[in-house]
């Protein structure tokens, strides 16, 4: 049972969109939601992070929209780059150092930025 | 600045065989962890280690084992091996819960 959602699977954007990918979780337990890249045979890489007490945390051309109520988060990529092209993969954690204290990853979505 | 460091970075083994993977923190972080991400999935986790004792554990098989040494260095022990057992391993360490700095992992090809 994935704890985490992620959707859609793969996006196609045109280089200047905007990227958006969604996910949703259930366990309130979960307090600490990263985004992280991983391009093809590297690892993941944090690219931001939102703690739920915040409905919105931008960095750069990255935005996490984070909606506690529904239990759903997206990360939105403005002005999308051929090098944003990757697989972006949500996650969800507890920062309270429990038993949740791990990552949990969605199953991830292949992006890929078209000139 | 320093990374996560894993060894190897290629393992070709036989079935049953077995292979022992390595992981190196980032220092003073106090949180390893180890995940399995096979081809077009996600990473899973296995197993972590929180100041050198085990913290948690994910879905890791009973054929496979893991330690953190006095130095934090942290290593994959993996027995048996299936031919399922071929994929990416990666190693993350974390000194803010959530936090993770994964390293390039490791590549196990089980013939």
């Amino acid at each position: 049972q994935q704890q985490v959602k992620q959707s859609p699977q793969s996006l196609i954007v045109q280089k200047g969109g905007i990227s958006i990918i969604n996910c949703a979780y259930e366990n309130t337990a979960f307090d600490y939601f990263p985004w992280y890249q991983q391009f093809p045979g590297k690892g993941p890489a944090l690219l931001i992070a939102i703690r739920p007490d915040v409905s919105e945390k931008k960095e750069g051309r990255f935005t996490i929209s984070f909606n506690k109520s529904a239990k759903q988060f997206s990360l939105h990529i403005m002005d999308s780059q051929p090098g944003d092209s990757a697989t972006y993969f949500c996650a969800a954690s507890s920062v309270l150092k429990t038993s949740y204290d791990k990552v949990i990853f969605g199953p991830g979505t292949s992006l890929s930025v078209i000139p | 600045a320093a990374g996560v460091i894993q060894s190897p970075r290629h393992l070709i083994k036989e079935k049953r065989e077995t292979a022992t993977l390595k992981c190196y923190p980032i220092p003073r972080h106090d949180t390893v962890y180890w995940y399995q991400q096979g081809p077009g999935q996600d990473p899973q986790f296995l197993i972590s280690f929180y100041e050198k004792m085990q913290s948690d554990k994910g879905s890791i098989p009973d054929r496979f084992s893991a330690q953190q040494f006095s130095d934090y260095h942290s290593e994959l022990n993996m027995s048996s091996l299936e031919l399922g057992d071929s994929a990416l391993y990666f190693c993350a360490s974390s000194l803010v819960a959530g936090e993770l700095f994964f390293g390039e992992g490791s590549r196990l090809t089980v013939l």
